[in-house]
């Protein structure tokens, strides 16, 4: 079945540092998502990615979709303590709602 | 909007107890999810539905665990007998058909077994 592996699995940054998360399908994806769970809580959508080789950013975080639309990746410049979490990509190979298959995440840690 | 309901936020059970988990997706979303979350296998999807049909169950690990949903307001995950690998967080998570405006999670649901 489609497996999505996600590295690092830990990421340990001084606050202001910068910080990426890669994202890898065993398959081709119809579209890929990205996720945050905050320590205790429950994944939260970011965004999503569709189209080939596209780029899309939300203030400091800027996602990437690859050209052959199996690998993505989320980098967050400056980091901040609110960025503590874990941060997941999820594909889908089919259109729709179909079950997103989660990488395992990278937990974040930030150190003042 | 309230977003997604899980009921119950905690619960502890004794190998061989049935336990019953439920959830209350956003009004108007007519694909729901149940996803299982350890430190080990990460979040797995058991099973999902559109407009109410189980689409996929090929997640749901063993004959024990069974999913309903009865209509478009609620939903149920049942496991019966109760083992200890079974405790875990238990996720539902509901969106519109087609995804593309991401899943909403409910706070989900800690299940131990002892």
């Amino acid at each position: 079945g489609q497996q999505v592996m996600q590295i690092p699995q830990y990421q340990h940054v001084q606050e202001g540092e910068d910080f990426t998360t890669y994202c890898n399908s065993s398959t081709t994806l119809s579209n890929i998502q990205w996720y945050k769970q905050r320590p205790g809580g429950h994944p939260v959508f970011l965004i999503q990615l569709v189209k080939s080789g596209e780029v899309k950013k939300q203030k400091r975080l800027t996602f990437q979709f690859g050209e052959a639309k199996k690998n993505s990746s989320l980098h967050i410049t400056a980091t901040q303590t609110t960025d503590v979490g874990t941060y997941f990509c999820a594909g889908s190979s089919g259109g729709g709602a179909d079950g997103l298959t989660f990488g395992k995440g990278t937990h974040l840690i930030i150190q003042p | 909007d309230a977003g997604v309901i899980q009921s119950p936020r905690h619960e502890v059970t004794e190998m061989g107890q049935e336990v019953t988990l439920r959830c209350k997706p956003i009004s108007g979303h007519n694909s729901l999810f149940w996803y299982r979350q350890t430190m080990m296998r990460g979040l797995e999807l058991l099973i999902y539905f559109n407009n109410n049909v189980p689409i996929d169950d090929s997640g749901m690990p063993e004959d024990r665990f069974s999913a309903k949903m009865p209509n478009a307001s609620f939903s149920t995950l049942k496991i019966q007998p109760s083992e200890p690998r079974d405790s875990a967080v238990y996720f539902c998570a509901s969106s519109l058909q087609g995804g593309n405006y991401g899943y909403t999670f409910g706070s989900g649901t800690r299940l131990t077994v002892v």
